[in-house]
């Protein structure tokens, strides 16, 4: 089973970027998958859900307006389209798998850096 | 929103001993909460879901307990490969983590 996330990089403060996660080694179109980030020294931080068919997106408050959740079960791949960014969203991005319908995060990439800075 | 809340943030202990982390929950989870190993440049790991039910893989030495809004982790015997920094996450409403406590070497 793997996560592989990509699409991270240097962007200026109210610019976008769109990471995406590939995914092998199960069956993707069968599990919700997430989006969790983790700024340098810091916690980790629930960002993003999307339900299997991709019909239900969810979205933590700080994110909620700026960054669009999707995925391409046909693709095998997940989708952080983000935009509006500000230098307190510079973190590693971690797609990870939900077990179950809102459960535990059961497999994890390896993350994507991505910085906010002019 | 649930906000959650571990302790200590930091702890300091040797080879051997038996730890213990709590995690503390706004309101009540029932038991629907994980813990995560994490060490540094690396992705977390999932050591237990459900309050107490250990994932595939994880040595024995890890437990998990509680519910309501209080739970913790327990190791047994503190491995060398064990000093990293654990993370609980409520799942009962979305999700959230708490803010993670080190284990380092005394």
């Amino acid at each position: 089973m793997q996560l592989l996330e990509s699409g991270g990089g240097l962007v200026q403060p109210g610019g976008s970027l769109r990471l995406s996660c590939a995914a092998s080694g199960f069956t993707f179109s069968s599990y919700a998958m997430s989006w969790v980030r983790q700024a340098p020294g810091k916690g980790l931080e629930w960002v993003s859900a999307i339900s299997v068919s991709g019909g239900g997106t969810y979205y933590a408050d700080s994110v909620k307006g700026r960054f669009t959740i999707s995925r391409d079960n046909s693709k095998n791949t997940l989708y952080l389209q983000m935009s509006s960014l500000r230098a307190e969203d510079t973190a590693v991005y971690y797609c990870a798998k939900i077990y179950s319908v809102s459960s535990q995060f059961d497999y994890w990439g390896q993350g994507t850096l991505v910085t906010v800075s002019s | 929103d649930i906000q959650m809340t571990q302790s200590p943030s930091t702890l300091s202990a040797s080879v051997g001993d038996r730890v213990t982390i709590t995690c503390r929950a706004s309101q009540s989870i029932s038991s629907w909460l994980a813990w995560y190993q994490q060490k540094p440049g690396k992705a977390p790991n999932l050591l237990i879901y459900k309050a107490s039910s250990l994932e595939s893989g994880v040595p024995s030495r890890f437990s998990g307990s509680g519910s309501g809004t209080e739970f913790t982790l327990t190791i047994s015997s503190l491995q060398p490969d064990d000093f990293a920094t654990y993370y609980c996450q409520q799942y009962k409403s979305y999700w959230t983590f708490g803010q993670g406590t080190k284990v380092e070497i005394k």
